[in-house]
């Protein structure tokens, strides 16, 4: 068990709606990750958390955005959703020195 | 951008083979990592690797960090049906905000 809850577990959107997706930590940890993983592909990395700040972000448009709150639960919001965003979002809790990331299970999105 | 190079993309073995898998990049990691993932599921961190050279054991898994710290590889030994499942590689750059780039996964699939 990583401690990392995500939630919803599946959800369907149509495009053009936007989406907040949730993640909490058992453990207090101040640095969260979120990954987009298309169907077939690695983790592609969307942004990074620390101390309710975004620290390092990937090759995302401004859509994607993001929170941490003062307990280090975090979302992931996603505005005009595309057909393309369709795919397992994962978030990650970094330990080990800010060098290990453990994952959720992850929030399938379905945009239609 | 950074990119990782992983083989094979899938695999088929009896069980009781011993496996191996890799990684390569042409970018300089500082760190890697290598994850299982099952379906429905969150990639699950396997091992570590810290130091260029390092060979780290997990069980009957084995990696190992390039000299160059632009490789690494991954071995299983005396595979068993529970080890069905996607390995995934992933670098890590401390300069890009701890942020991991992943390989497109290696399928692995046992007969038993």
């Amino acid at each position: 068990e990583t401690g990392v809850t995500q939630s919803p577990t599946h959800l369907i959107k149509t495009r053009g709606q936007q989406v907040t997706l949730r993640c909490s930590s058992q453990s207090g940890h101040n640095t969260v990750s979120w990954y987009q993983q298309a169907l077939g592909q690695g983790p592609q990395f969307i942004f990074q958390y620390y101390r309710e700040e975004e620290n390092g972000r990937g090759n995302f448009p401004p859509r994607f955005s993001g929170l941490q709150f003062p307990n280090y639960s975090s979302e992931l919001n996603v505005n005009a959703l595309e057909l393309d965003d369709s795919a397992l979002y994962l978030c990650a809790r970094i330990s080990g020195g800010n060098t290990e990331a453990f994952f959720g299970q992850g929030t399938r999105l379905t945009v239609v | 951008g950074q990119q990782l190079n992983q083989s094979p993309q899938s695999m088929f073995i009896q069980e009781g083979e011993d496996v191996s898998m890799n990684c390569t990049s042409s970018s300089i990691f500082n760190t890697w990592l290598w994850y299982k993932q099952e379906p429905g599921e969150g990639p699950v961190l396997l091992i570590a690797l810290y130091k260029a050279g390092e060979l780290t054991s997990n069980g009957r898994l084995t990696a190992q960090f390039g000299i160059t710290r632009k490789d690494s590889f991954l071995n299983i030994s005396a595979s068993i049906p529970s080890d069905v499942g996607i390995y995934f590689c992933a670098g890590q750059l401390i300069e890009y905000g701890n942020k991991l780039v992943f390989g497109a996964g290696t399928i692995l699939r046992v007969k038993s």
